[in-house]
């Protein structure tokens, strides 16, 4: 089993769409959740942190549930510019974050 | 710099040949981390820098693989005899240290051994 696993997707949505993404963790002892997003043939970038409490970025929501090992991100309202794929990541004990394969968006008008 | 900077950005060598890959890190970050990104695939971690210190080489693939950091600053990743499945993109981040985990990406070396 993975360690970060989440649906390889592709998600295609409609511009103004809401989507959501899942992901699950393996390790339970993983102390910070992140979510990047990484643009084709591009570099990935820190999207957001993901707190146990939830946490909200304009459109983006991100929630974390540590009892299930699930984090999610909410996109509200999709622009094209948010087609990417999103990667969700963890960091465990040691000091790799570990990465999920991505979740490929495409949000077309 | 503004960013992390690797070079070259594409390289493309033949089976058994030796390869190097550069990173430079944002200015004062003391934390630096390889990884590799094969297509469709996604990020592996390799190894990672505290200062000129890799605590954890766990993840780098196999005896041919091996990197170093002088300065504290930049490092290179080395890979001896060259496979095909060494074919990826090779992705350098920094962070202001280990505790702070946003890491910032280089554009990456995209390596092909033919």
């Amino acid at each position: 089993r993975k360690e970060v696993e989440q649906d390889p997707g592709p998600f295609n949505v409609p511009e103004g769409a809401t989507v959501a993404f899942n992901c699950t963790y393996s390790n339970s002892a993983s102390q910070s959740f992140f979510w990047y997003r990484q643009d084709c043939r591009k570099e990935p970038k820190l999207l957001m942190s993901v707190y146990s409490s939830g946490n909200e970025d304009g459109r983006f929501t991100a929630q974390l549930n540590r009892a299930s090992q699930y984090i999610s991100l909410l996109i509200r309202d999709s622009k094209l510019s948010d087609s990417a794929t999103y990667l969700c990541v963890v960091r465990g004990t040691t000091n790799k974050l570990v990465f999920g394969a991505g979740t490929i968006l495409r949000v077309k008008s | 710099g503004a960013g992390v900077s690797q070079s070259p950005s594409n390289k493309v060598t033949e089976k058994g040949k030796d390869v190097e890959l550069r990173c430079d890190p944002i200015s004062g970050h003391t934390a630096l981390y390889w990884y590799r990104q094969s297509l469709g695939q996604g990020l592996e971690f390799l190894i990672y820098f505290q200062g000129n210190s890799a605590p954890d080489k766990s993840g780098l693939p196999s005896d041919r693989f091996s990197a170093e950091r002088t300065g504290g600053s930049v490092s290179t990743l080395t890979i001896q005899r060259t496979q095909q499945e060494d074919s990826a993109v090779y992705l350098c981040a920094s962070s202001l240290d280990l505790r702070l985990n946003t890491q910032y990406f280089g554009p990456g070396t995209r390596l092909t051994v033919l």
